[in-house]
């Protein structure tokens, strides 16, 4: 079974534009992690944003959050005011902590472009 | 702070010729992981080390790759012989534990075996 879902192969959006990347998954481990990383076509993973299973509050960094709704197991990223530099796949990751050793397992990714 | 190191960024070899990657963490990280990205998918760890000792292999082609991280710093990835479907993003990811820290990747190696 899929542990990390991303459904959007693809993902376009006016710069200036808010976007929602979603992502769904799948674990029976009580603790557990989620992150988002950022993947340019230079190839470097980059971390953008984590959500503690436990936390109360969504997390946000800068023009980043994670729209974290616990019941529903999705960790969707919204990305506020899009810039062209945002083109790239982002990548949503979960490492059970109790389960599989603490190993990120990551989605499919979603490709985003930005348009001028 | 320097990031994770990898080299070489680019290699292409012929089916059954052996290659080998390095990767230099960042400085002070106790674990460090090995993932192997195929085209359109994402990242798959391959082996994940927690100083010198392995704390996972289980997706390691053993009959073909190898890795090691001798004096619990940087590390090296090897495949012999490589197959065409070897052909992919090795990426070297560090963090400060296994556990509850986050993972910082290096640019990765991309490998075409022809």
């Amino acid at each position: 079974a899929q542990k990390i879902t991303q459904t959007q192969p693809g993902m376009f959006v006016q710069e200036k534009e808010a976007v929602t990347l979603d992502c769904t998954y799948d674990t029976s481990d009580p603790s557990y992690g989620l992150f988002w990383y950022k993947q340019p076509s230079s190839g470097e993973m980059i971390f953008l944003i984590y959500q503690g299973s436990y936390d109360q509050q969504n997390a946000t960094e800068g023009r980043y959050s994670l729209n974290f709704q616990k019941a529903r197991k999705s960790a969707n990223l919204v990305i506020s005011a899009s810039q062209l530099g945002d083109s790239a796949m982002y990548f949503c990751a979960m490492r059970e902590l109790y389960n599989q050793g603490g190993k990120l397992i990551f989605g499919q990714g979603t490709e985003l472009s930005v348009k001028p | 702070e320097a990031g994770v190191a990898q080299s070489p960024r680019y290699k292409i070899i012929e089916k059954r010729q052996s290659v080998a990657f390095w990767c230099n963490p960042i400085s002070g990280h106790a674990t460090l992981y090995w993932y192997q990205q195929i085209l359109g998918q994402g990242p798959k760890l391959l082996i994940q080390f927690q100083n010198n000792g392995v704390v996972d292999d289980s997706q390691l082609p053993k009959d073909r790759f190898s890795a090691e991280r001798l004096k619990g710093v940087d590390s090296t990835l090897k495949i012999q012989p490589a197959k065409l479907e070897d052909s992919a993003v090795y990426l070297c990811a560090s963090s400060l534990e296994v556990r509850e820290e986050t993972q910082y990747f290096g640019p990765g190696t991309r490998l075409l075996v022809l």
